[in-house]
This record gives C-alpha cells, sequence and structure tokens, in this order.
C-alpha cells in the first residue's frame, strides 16, 4: 500500500491558470509537508502543517496555500500560475514525537510544467 | 545564511567499494539530521538519522557520522551496489514545524 501518495504525477497548464495538487498519507501521521524541487535537484520546503498549526516558508509566495480537508490530507493550491512555478512538489508527512524533530516520509512526487 | 551543503556534487565508485558522502552544516542549532536517496523519477527515501546527542549510528551497510566540533555531516555505505546508485541529500532540522532544510544533493555514480 502507498504510504504517501500525490496525483496528477504529470501537470501541464498555462500561465496565469489556477491548479491544485492533492496528498494523502494513510500511516496516520499528524504533520504534513510540501517541498519543491527545482531543476537542479534543490529541494526547498514550503510549508509544514499540523491540525494546530502552519508555518509557511517566507519565501513562498502567497499564490502558494494548503488545504487540510482532514488530517491525511493537504493539498497544495496555485493561483496565477508562473513560468518559475515549474518544477517537482513533494508532500512529505511525519508522526509527531516528544523527541522531536524526525524521519519525513515522502510521495512520489508531482511534476508541474507552466508554459 | 546558516545552510547545509554538500563538498561533492558527484561522486562515482566501483561496485563493492565502499562509498562516502559528505555534508557540510553551518547552524549550531540543528539537533537533527537525516540522510535520503532519491532516484531518478521517485520522491526522497530516508535511508538513516541522527541527532545531536550522538556522533554515530549504523544500519544495514550504512554508517552516519556527526562532527559537531567542525559541523561536518557523513554517509558511509559499505559495498556499493549498483542498485546504491542515487542522488543523495543531507537535510537538518533547524526551523520550528519540523521542517527540513535540505544540502544540495550528490549524485553517487556505481560503476560495475
Amino acid at each position: 500500500d502507498t504510504a504517501v501518495s500525490q496525483t496528477p504525477k504529470y501537470l501541464v497548464t498555462q500561465m496565469g491558470n489556477d491548479k491544485s495538487i492533492k496528498c494523502e498519507q494513510n500511516l496516520g501521521h499528524d504533520t504534513m509537508y510540501w517541498y519543491k524541487q527545482d531543476s537542479k535537484k534543490f529541494l526547498k520546503i514550503m510549508f509544514s502543517y499540523n491540525n494546530k498549526e502552519l508555518i509557511i516558508n517566507e519565501t513562498v509566495p502567497n499564490r502558494f496555500s494548503p488545504k487540510s480537508p482532514d488530517k491525511a490530507h493537504l493539498n497544495l493550491h496555485i493561483n496565477s500560475l508562473e513560468l518559475g512555478d515549474s518544477a517537482v512538489y513533494f508532500c512529505a508527512s511525519s508522526a509527531t514525537k516528544l523527541a522531536g524533530a524526525n524521519e519525513q516520509f515522502f510521495g512520489p512526487g508531482t511534476r508541474l510544467t507552466v508554459l | 545564511g546558516e545552510s547545509v551543503g554538500l563538498h561533492l556534487p558527484t561522486l562515482s565508485v566501483q561496485e563493492g567499494d565502499n562509498s562516502i558522502i559528505n555534508c557540510a552544516y553551518s547552524n549550531s542549532a540543528s539537533d537533527y539530521f537525516i540522510w535520503y536517496k532519491q532516484e531518478s523519477g521517485k520522491g526522497p527515501q530516508f535511508i538513516i538519522d541522527i541527532r545531536s546527542n550522538m556522533d554515530k549510528r549504523q544500519g544495514q551497510r550504512v554508517t552516519v557520522l556527526l562532527n559537531k566540533t567542525v559541523k561536518h555531516l557523513s554517509l558511509q555505505i559499505a559495498a556499493t551496489q549498483p542498485g546504491d546508485s542515487a542522488v543523495y541529500f543531507c537535510a537538518e532540522n533547524i526551523q520550528a514545524g519540523n521542517m527540513l532544510t535540505f544540502g544540495g544533493g550528490t549524485r553517487l555514480m556505481v560503476k560495475p
């Protein structure tokens, strides 16, 4: 069974459009994340979210917004898409532990291409 | 700003040899480090982690070493196999919300 899944795997769209990427985890984790990986393979955190708080990386444009309908899902909405948004987007999840930070499980990624 | 980085962008090794991938970090407040492996077209896969109260941790064929004095992290892979070919990332936890900061990645190529 897939632990962290994302849809779609590929997304091609025009500049200016609004799109969403869905993420689901069946691990029972309480924290989920979105990362962006650029063409040079550099991975950058965008958001961290659990049922108590949303933490946003200050470099993320407000055109990007995470939405969580329930604990197992964290979708990424992107408004007014720009060419520079083209990248691979990864969802991840982890369980909160008293010992502090811990392992994150990643989804397979969604390759977004903006034309 | 403070960041995680890697010394070698590409590492080529012979099958059966040991591999060492290095990572430098500059944030002394980091308390947790992870190594991930990313194969082409896939998401990062957890390999091994270590907390700042340890200096060494071993897994199956992998060992992570943490030197807090010089802020250096390394991943050692024993008896490297073709299936180990991938991009390897180190990451550290320095932000609230368990958010990880990743290094730039090292591509490991295993020659048969």
